[in-house]
């Protein structure tokens, strides 16, 4: 069964701790994509990476870090320095993201993360 | 970009009618669109796509419709049933840069 997974479906954090949400994709893609979710916007990308061992920062990377050590694997870690981490957050994949090629993204199940 | 709000528009249709959702577009120089479906708590699910060179694409109850000289795409759901109710966003794309996400409408199908 194919797909996209996210874990935990919920997560509670206190104030100055780090959490980290996990992304496995089996569908053999390159690309994979952190976007955070608020109410009524639109999704904001956070990081991206193209290949293993190799990512970039989007629109809003501040108080968040990742890894890609494994083609399967896309951890998010929301760090301390997040001001405002409450949110849905969403992972994507897709089977490339090369320039002036665009492949579709398919998202996965999302985390919902509240600090309390 | 386009503007975000607290509030989603929503569009409410009788069951059995057709339901069109529009999205305007920021991009004059995007050359491909995705409909996504998304359902309260859950992650978006693809509907269809269409690339700069269509005017339409069709799929099974959907249609997207490309008017590029205004910036508009429009999806069309035949036949509106229950299952349908969620929040359809559009996604549009700039030759493999990245990704820009409307806010999204709320279809709610009335029994």
């Amino acid at each position: 069964d194919g797909g996209i997974t996210q874990s935990p479906k919920y997560l509670f954090r206190k104030e100055g701790q780090n959490v980290t949400l996990s992304c496995e994709q089996n569908l053999n893609h390159d690309a994979m994509y952190w976007y955070r979710q608020d109410p009524g916007q639109g999704l904001r990308l956070i990081y991206y990476s193209q290949i293993v061992n190799d990512f970039q920062k989007g629109d809003i990377a501040e108080g968040y870090s990742v890894s890609r050590e494994k083609k399967e694997s896309f951890p998010l870690t929301v760090t301390s320095a997040q001001k405002n981490p409450t949110a849905f957050y969403l992972c994507a994949s897709s089977k490339t993201r090369v320039a002036r090629s665009t492949d579709t993204q398919y998202f996965g199940p999302g985390t919902r993360l509240t600090v309390l | 970009g386009e503007s975000v709000g607290l509030h989603l528009p929503t569009l409410s249709v009788q069951e059995g009618d057709n339901s069109i959702i529009n999205c305007a577009y920021s991009n004059s120089a995007s050359d491909y669109f995705i409909w996504y479906k998304q359902e309260s708590g859950k992650g978006p699910q693809f509907i269809i796509d269409i690339r700069s060179n269509m005017d339409k694409r069709q799929g099974q109850r959907v249609t997207v419709l490309l008017n590029k000289t205004v910036k508009h795409l429009s999806l069309q759901i035949a036949a509106t049933q229950p299952g349908d109710s969620a929040v359809y966003f559009c996604a549009e794309n700039n030759y493999g840069q990245n990704f820009v996400f409307g806010p999204g409408t709320r279809l709610s199908v009335l029994p």
